[in-house]
């Protein structure tokens, strides 16, 4: 399988600041990434799918101004949340998508982001 | 809305199969079924991938209907490290911009008991 990274592992910060998560691709380069979001004790969100060198696909209800998201080359994906309020603490994992035709998904492991 | 339907929880003996259902009714004829699990705050981990026909790795085997209506991942010897909440996934294509995205349902959450 693919190896995905994630950095910060875990990040704890003030409301109102700014966070930048990075996603990387260790051993392929991924057109396109996606990014989730999970609460305790529910499943995976999709928030947006990040395409390298074009913006981003937001799924309805996710605000595209407060979650930021930029993918510059094609082994890195970086989500910006902006003005960070303790609602927006949550799980948030990344996946590349792997192949053409069966488009395996491999994850990260995941930051875990709590706003105070 | 996710495309796939699973109980929510099944218990399993340690050593014994665990047989894990899905429907996913409305897949289309050149979509895959995946298979993925995830442990208690980790990112979810690929098991295994079908279109039609039965598949086996060394995780798992992936039963697929031959209406391709529902499947079933069986974990032939389950061990307690199996405990995770285990999702069946297949893809969701725009009819509009012909892109592509995956939707998460609720999953089942598998316990394997000593």
């Amino acid at each position: 399988g693919a190896v995905v990274s994630q950095h910060p592992s875990r990040v704890i910060c003030k409301s109102g600041t700014s966070v930048k998560i990075e996603c990387r691709s260790l051993d392929f380069q991924a057109t396109t990434m996606f990014w989730y979001r999970q609460f305790p004790k529910q499943s995976l969100m999709l928030m947006a799918t990040s395409n390298e060198g074009s913006k981003a696909t937001y799924e309805q209800g996710v605000e595209k101004d407060k979650f930021l998201i930029n993918h510059a080359s094609l082994t890195l994906s970086t989500l910006t949340v902006t003005s960070a309020h303790p609602e927006d603490s949550s799980f948030y994992i990344c996946s590349v998508v792997r192949g053409i035709v069966t488009d395996t998904q491999y994850f990260g492991p995941g930051t875990r982001l709590t706003v105070l | 809305d996710a495309k796939t339907t699973q109980p929510p929880s099944m218990d399993c003996a340690e050593g014994r199969a665990a047989n894990l259902p899905c429907n996913h009714s409305t897949i289309s004829g050149n979509e895959y079924v995946y298979w993925y699990r995830q442990i208690h705050s980790q990112g979810p981990q690929y098991i295994i991938h079908g279109l039609k026909n039965n598949e086996t790795n060394e995780m798992a085997s992936l039963i697929i209907t031959e209406d391709r209506k529902s499947s079933t991942l069986i974990l032939p010897h389950a061990t307690l490290r199996d405990t995770a909440v285990y999702y069946c996934i297949v893809r969701v294509v725009s009819t509009t911009s012909g892109t592509y995205k995956y939707i998460f349902g609720t999953g089942t959450r598998l316990k394997v008991l000593a």
